[in-house]
């Protein structure tokens, strides 16, 4: 069974900081999503990751993974208070062996602070 | 380029009752899967319908049902309500099965009471 595992779970910083989360998964894969989900809406797709070392940026975000390690990581840089949000990370089991569906975290909630 | 659809965005039940959610895919997407969202359990994965036939299913009880009609627009049913069903409800569609790159509705928010 597919576990992730993301850390932290709860983060609280200031606004021009750097910070990372932590995406870790149990078994093979070979794509992995972070979604973003702000109060009450839905999940907005922010970066996919398809092989290892791939690494995506986008503004402040910058995503990267590593399938040998099985982790990802989000690393936020000089954060504004915009991205306060919920990050998922979802890892899609291995393409050659089923699907099951996205096997999501728990999410890190993020309030960056002025 | 429209997003995915979800309709009804709340909707009250009590216990008991039996619950049906609509999802209209991205065009073009023929691939429609939902989850399930609560505090304590996350996100989880229920079922994805290609092509009118559902191709995996989560781990839920047989009261949660789906099917998914030739213009690829998707129900999700619940039979029985319980309380723990609470939760929102999430649908996603791809162009073509998991795991291709998924993207989500707005969710339908389900309360029983």
């Amino acid at each position: 069974e597919l576990k992730v595992e993301q850390n932290p779970l709860f983060l609280s910083m200031q606004e021009g900081k750097n910070y990372t989360i932590y995406c870790n998964y149990s078994t093979t894969s070979d794509r992995l999503y972070w979604y973003r989900q702000d109060p009450g809406k839905s999940l907005e797709s922010l970066f996919v990751l398809l092989s290892n070392g791939a690494v995506k940026q986008e503004g402040r975000l910058m995503a990267s993974l590593d399938t040998k390690a099985r982790l990802s990581t989000l690393h936020i840089t000089a954060a504004v208070h915009d991205l306060s949000a919920t990050y998922f990370c979802a890892v899609a089991p291995y393409s050659g062996g089923g699907a099951d569906g996205l096997t999501f975290g728990k999410g890190t909630h993020l309030i960056i602070q002025p | 380029k429209a997003g995915v659809t979800q309709t009804p965005r709340y909707l009250i039940k009590t216990r008991g009752q039996q619950v049906t959610l609509s999802c209209s895919p991205i065009s073009g997407h023929r691939s429609v899967s939902w989850y399930q969202q609560t505090p304590g359990q996350g996100l989880q994965f229920l079922f994805e319908y290609f092509s009118e036939t559902q191709r995996n299913k989560g781990n839920f009880p047989g009261r949660f049902s789906g099917r998914q009609f030739s213009n690829s627009r998707s129900e999700m049913n619940v039979s029985t309500l319980e309380l723990g069903d609470s939760a929102l409800y999430l649908c996603a569609s791809s162009r073509t099965p998991q795991p291709d790159e998924q993207f989500f509705g707005p969710g339908t928010r389900l309360t029983v009471l």
